[in-house]
């Protein structure tokens, strides 16, 4: 079974501009999860998507968004961006929500650098 | 969300077993206990997870105490590539990952 992929992996923005990070689960999988990694914050839950709707959110601005297509794909979606948003962010999939007894599968992440 | 303690790093011999713990004495009776690591700017990898009763698998073993308020990971044969960091977590919804414990093994 192919793990969970994300695209890009690499990503280097300029301040203001936007980006759209990819997240395809692993098959069979219906939850996917977002996190922000940095040195200084370490790893942070973003928000969590299980059939197409939002489940849970982190402690983020409202310029982080995300959704959730159909057959389980995630986008999350980060505007206006800031030098402090550069990070790793990480995929993970689960069967079902995250916390429930369900084990996440991360993805490599992109990592983004913002100029 | 119910905090974790864990410390922030550990050394031990290649073959040994490593026993990492974990405080988590806020927890509530709903809340698992979840244990994840990180190699070098790798996505974390999941070990093991448990609600009450101690758990073993192919990677590892989990022992919750019967109050449930710690838990030590035991990775019974420490190899090189055990080197990490590791998390414990325990959440209901989603997942909080603390600061972990970088776990060192030594040749």
């Amino acid at each position: 079974k192919a793990g969970v992929t994300q695209t890009p992996r690499y990503l280097i923005k300029t301040r203001g501009q936007q980006v759209t990070l990819s997240c395809s689960p692993i098959s069979g999988h219906r939850s996917v999860s977002w996190y922000q990694q940095t040195p200084g914050q370490g790893l942070q839950f973003l928000f969590e998507y299980f059939s197409e709707t939002q489940r849970n959110k982190g402690n983020f601005p409202g310029r982080f968004s995300g959704r959730q297509f159909s057959n389980s794909r995630s986008e999350m979606n980060v505007s206006t961006l800031e030098l402090g948003d550069s990070a790793l962010y990480l995929c993970a999939s689960s069967l079902g929500l995250a916390g429930g007894g369900n084990e996440q599968f991360f993805g490599p992440g992109t990592r983004l650098t913002v100029l | 969300d119910a905090k974790t303690t864990q410390p922030p790093s550990m050394d031990c011999a290649e073959g040994r077993a490593a026993n990492l713990p974990c405080n988590h004495s806020t927890i509530s009776g709903n809340e698992y206990v979840y244990w994840y690591r990180q190699i070098h700017s790798q996505g974390p990898q999941y070990i093991i997870h448990g609600l009450k009763n101690n758990e073993t698998n192919e990677m590892a073993s989990l022992i919750i105490t019967e109050d449930r308020k710690s838990s030590t990971l035991i990775l019974p044969h420490a190899t090189l590539r055990d080197t990490a960091v590791y998390y414990c977590i325990v959440r209901v919804e989603g997942l909080t990952f603390g600061t972990g414990t970088r776990l060192t093994i030594i040749p």
